[in-house]
């Protein structure tokens, strides 16, 4: 079965960083584009960006340059979003997904990671 | 940037009833490149609709989707209780972009 894993949920403080993960189980996360997408407590989704694992090219959406990065290590089949200084409002719900190759929509989803930013 | 619309924010029908959800697109979404998810509480979405109109693996036939250009339509044809969720539209023709999300609740 196809499934996209991410790591567990986690409690910063503002100001810190912080790298969460999705691994690929079943299929080779290098041959498709992997999406990252956030969901504030209570709201909508919003895309993040997109990686391409077997090579790292990344896009971002505009509203997330700069705030994130998004890397991968295709030795291990994972993901990476990841940030340099926490803030608040960074509190959320976050997916990856994988980008079907025929039709370009988010196919499989991952669980979801939990990120809470509280003093 | 595409920016999709939903409508309306909030449905309420009862299960058997026939639920008709809108996204429309601010510019022309192109090749039909809209998508339809399903959110349920505690869950990660799941891919409904892809094209437009083509049903994802595993989707029961009472989920269609319509539309082209701006304007794109999800119909259930008889709510089950299990399809009272979130639903949302997306765009993947030019960059990405989600609608903000329409709600189907039980009357």
């Amino acid at each position: 079965e196809v499934q996209l894993v991410q790591s567990g949920a986690e409690v910063r403080k503002p100001g810190e960083s912080l790298k969460i993960s999705c691994k690929d189980s079943g299929y080779s996360l290098t041959t498709y584009w992997i999406a990252w997408v956030r969901q504030m407590p209570g709201k909508g989704l919003e895309w993040m960006g997109i990686i391409y694992p077997d090579d790292s090219d990344a896009r971002y959406s505009p509203s997330f340059q700069g705030q994130v990065i998004m890397s991968a290590d295709k030795s291990i089949s994972t993901a990476y979003l990841q940030w340099s200084s926490l803030k608040a409002s960074d509190t959320a719900m976050y997916y990856c997904a994988r980008v079907a190759v025929y039709f370009g929509a988010f196919d499989i989803w991952g669980q979801g990671t939990m990120v809470t930013v509280s003093s | 940037e595409i920016v999709l619309t939903q409508s309306p924010g909030t449905l309420s029908l009862s299960p058997g009833e026939r639920a008709t959800l809108s996204c429309r697109a601010s510019q022309s979404v192109s090749s039909s490149s809209l998508a339809w998810y399903q959110q349920k509480p505690g869950q990660a979405p799941r891919l409904l609709i892809y094209g437009a109109s083509s049903r994802a693996t595993g989707i029961p036939d009472r989920f269609s989707g319509s539309g082209s250009g701006t304007d794109f339509t999800l119909t259930i044809s008889r709510l089950e209780p299990e399809d009272f969720a979130v639903y949302y539209c997306q765009q993947y023709g030019s960059s990405r972009t989600f609608g903000q999300g329409t709600k189907v609740e039980i009357k």
